[in-house]
């Protein structure tokens, strides 16, 4: 078990580019969640998967974000045209109802910044 | 909507004391509460998770309570030590549970410094 897994950890873009994150749930984890969180605030609800179906997309999840997890394994998150508010860390974690009744791991997370 | 909030914001003490942190909760439809650890720059460790139908959970120093009609939390950490110093997070996911029961909403977090 190597834990939720991000790449990059580290992103810099300049304002308009678009960037992708990836993230590698554990590998019994059929449940995948992305969240968002600015620097002194706590993370912020993106949205979820259960196996390749996203189930779930808060409005703060605007057209230009967007979330896949093709075969139910690792999942990406694009964002296109990017803006200086986008800047944040994006946290992927994952979940199964088995074992540790409803734990959620997380990763360590893709920090953004966008100049 | 839910909302969570912690106090308090920061809170510095020095080694071996016991401490307390608090988070409330505006909606007591939860079904479960969890208290995250984060350290600087890096992902959240989970603590402990206490069910909708727990009064508390208790992990090594760390001691959680539960009171879900008042919308209350606490997180008590006995004998403080250095390595104890990072923002803790608590948690709560809805009621609905289901699938949703990873849709958390924070809190802000409590930043604890423990010095030597």
């Amino acid at each position: 078990d190597t834990g939720v897994s991000q790449d990059p950890r580290h992103k810099i873009t300049k304002r308009g580019q678009n960037v992708t994150f990836r993230c590698d749930p554990i590998s019994e984890h059929n449940r995948l969640y992305w969240y968002r969180q600015t620097l002194g605030q706590g993370p912020e609800f993106l949205t979820y998967f259960q196996n390749e179906a996203q189930l779930e997309k808060s409005r703060l999840l605007s057209d230009r974000f967007s979330a896949e997890r093709p075969k139910g394994s690792f999942s990406t998150l694009e964002i296109q045209r990017t803006e200086q508010g986008d800047s944040a860390m994006y946290l992927c974690a994952s979940s199964s109802r088995t074992g540790e009744r409803n734990t959620i791991y997380f990763g360590e997370g893709s920090w953004l910044t966008v100049v | 909507k839910q909302e969570v909030t912690q106090i308090p914001a920061a809170l510095s003490v020095p080694e071996g004391e016991n401490l307390v942190l608090n988070c409330s909760f505006t909606d007591s439809a939860i079904y479960n509460l969890q208290w995250f650890r984060q350290d600087p720059g890096k992902g959240l460790t989970s603590l402990l998770l206490i069910q909708s139908s727990q009064r508390e959970q208790t992990s090594g120093r760390l001691n959680a309570s539960l009171d879900k009609s008042s919308g209350r939390s606490t997180l008590y950490i006995a004998a403080s030590q250095p390595g104890d110093s990072a923002t803790y997070l608590c948690a709560v996911s809805p009621e609905t549970g289901g699938t949703s029961y990873g849709k958390l909403t924070f809190g802000q977090g409590t930043i604890l410094t423990v010095h030597p």
